[in-house]
């Protein structure tokens, strides 16, 4: 079974600061997607980011990029810049490349942003 | 729709009680998910319809817990005899079937229910 795991249940970051969050997963697949989403105190769950596994290329949205390593099953999310409104709940997820198959969330981490 | 919506946002019910919660996709899109999210915890899959068949149920914790969406827009979750553990945030998600298996999944903003 897939697994996915956040190591981090709290960060801090200084307001334009850059924070990088830990994300390891488990699977036996060798094609999948991998997504970060962001889930705000209001509790709308929004994709921020996402990569697909066969491209070696780094998925990157603006501010937010990812650090990918497949062979080690490691899917960091890097925040550049941070801003107040980065302040959230951050979930690490896992999908097969099945049409619509469900996602496999992590525990995810907390993120304050510091004035 | 804008977004998919959510019906109550919150629901207290009395140990025993039925509850029934509601889910309205985003307009035209053929999948339906829900997950149920404990206090502190990730999301985790109950069950998924595309329009109107419920295709995958595995999530469900117990056979009090039933999902519909007859007409393959509207969903209901319904949770039968409540109990304490069944507490958390249950969110929905909908998604439409395009050219990618990357179909992103949208979703609402959830109903927490406190079962006491």
């Amino acid at each position: 079974a897939q697994t996915v795991t956040q190591s981090q249940p709290e960060m801090s970051v200084q307001e334009a600061e850059t924070v990088t969050l830990s994300c390891t997963y488990d699977t036996s697949e060798s094609d999948y997607y991998l997504f970060w989403y962001k889930q705000p105190p209001s509790r709308q769950m929004i994709l921020v980011i996402r990569q697909e596994a066969y491209k070696q290329q780094n998925a990157t949205e603006n501010r937010f990029s990812v650090n990918f390593q497949k062979a080690a099953k490691s899917f960091s999310l890097k925040i550049s810049d941070s801003q107040l409104g980065d302040a959230a709940m951050y979930f690490c997820a896992y999908r097969r490349p099945l049409r619509d198959d469900k996602i496999i969330f992590g525990k995810g981490t907390r993120l304050h942003i510091l004035p | 729709g804008a977004g998919v919506s959510q019906s109550p946002r919150y629901k207290v019910a009395k140990r025993g009680q039925d509850v029934a919660l509601r889910c309205d996709p985003i307009s035209g899109h053929v999948s339906l998910f829900w997950y149920q999210q404990a206090l502190g915890q990730g999301p985790e899959f109950l069950t998924y319809f595309q329009n109107e068949a419920q295709l995958d149920k595995s999530g469900l914790p117990s056979d009090r817990f039933f999902a519909e969406r007859p007409e393959g827009s509207v969903s209901t979750l319904k949770i039968q005899r409540t109990q304490q553990e069944d507490s958390a945030v249950y969110l929905c998600a909908s998604s439409s079937p395009g050219g990618s298996n990357l179909e992103t999944q949208y979703f609402g903003p959830g109903t927490r229910l406190l079962v006491l």
